[in-house]
């Protein structure tokens, strides 16, 4: 039962350009998302986020967008950089889901490779 | 100086054996936790603890128990010891139990089960 979901496992873009990583969930309470990225025997670190009051969400590079009506979240990253390279994932949590506070739902992750 | 910190990296073991992890913060946060990644790439939720305190125990075997002798760390026990335990944990803590959730994680340690 996997309520957040990215469904591409991998993505390779060449150096410049828009890298675009998808993300959809299930679970209507979901009212906080947030982007992680992870390199290889390191632990995730934090990279963006964005309430369900908002549709959009910009930090520099890096600018999350949230269609709530299609239960769908996108990264997107400009211009993509061969340092981006990396596992990213999108992580959703509700704020009164099943009592558990602080518990934050994980996909499985998209492995990003830029291209120089 | 990591702020949040684990050990062992790596760790090999029997089945039937005892073993524990350890994890150490030192950004002052209120929260820790164990997640777990699979063999399927998931990573999932084991506990939470606030200020010592458990808060969040997901369907986990009782063969784990959560350990925190000060808000500073969070210890991983496990008993009897499964080959379906071999994964990644990673230890991580929040500044608090709200849900705008940034996480800080540890590097991880991997446990291979033979």
């Amino acid at each position: 039962d996997q309520q957040v979901k990215q469904n591409s496992p991998s993505l390779s873009v060449q150096e410049g350009r828009i890298s675009i990583l998808n993300c959809d969930y299930t679970n209507s309470m979901f009212d906080y998302f947030l982007w992680y990225k992870k390199y290889p025997a390191e632990g995730p670190t934090f990279l963006i986020s964005i309430s369900s009051i908002k549709d959009k969400n910009e930090d520099g590079r890096f600018t999350v967008f949230l269609n709530k009506s299609a239960k769908h979240l996108s990264l997107h990253i400009v211009p993509s950089q061969p340092g981006d390279s990396a596992v990213y994932f999108c992580a959703a949590s509700a704020k009164r889901y099943g009592g558990s506070q602080g518990n934050l739902i994980f996909g499985k992750g998209t492995k990003l490779s830029v291209k120089p | 100086d990591t702020a949040v910190s684990q050990t062992p990296k790596y760790l090999v073991t029997q089945m039937g054996n005892d073993k524990s992890i350890k994890c150490e913060q030192n950004l002052g946060h209120d929260t820790m936790y164990w997640y777990k990644q699979d063999s399927k790439k998931f990573l999932k939720i084991m506990f939470s603890y606030n200020n010592k305190e458990l808060i969040i125990n997901e369907t986990v075997p009782n063969r784990f128990s959560p350990k925190s002798p000060d808000k500073a760390h969070l210890n991983l026990h496990i008993n009897s010891l499964e080959l379906g335990d071999s994964a990644v944990y990673f230890c991580a803590s929040s500044q608090d139990m709200a849900n705008t959730g940034e996480l800080f994680f540890g590097e991880g340690s991997r446990l291979t089960v033979l």
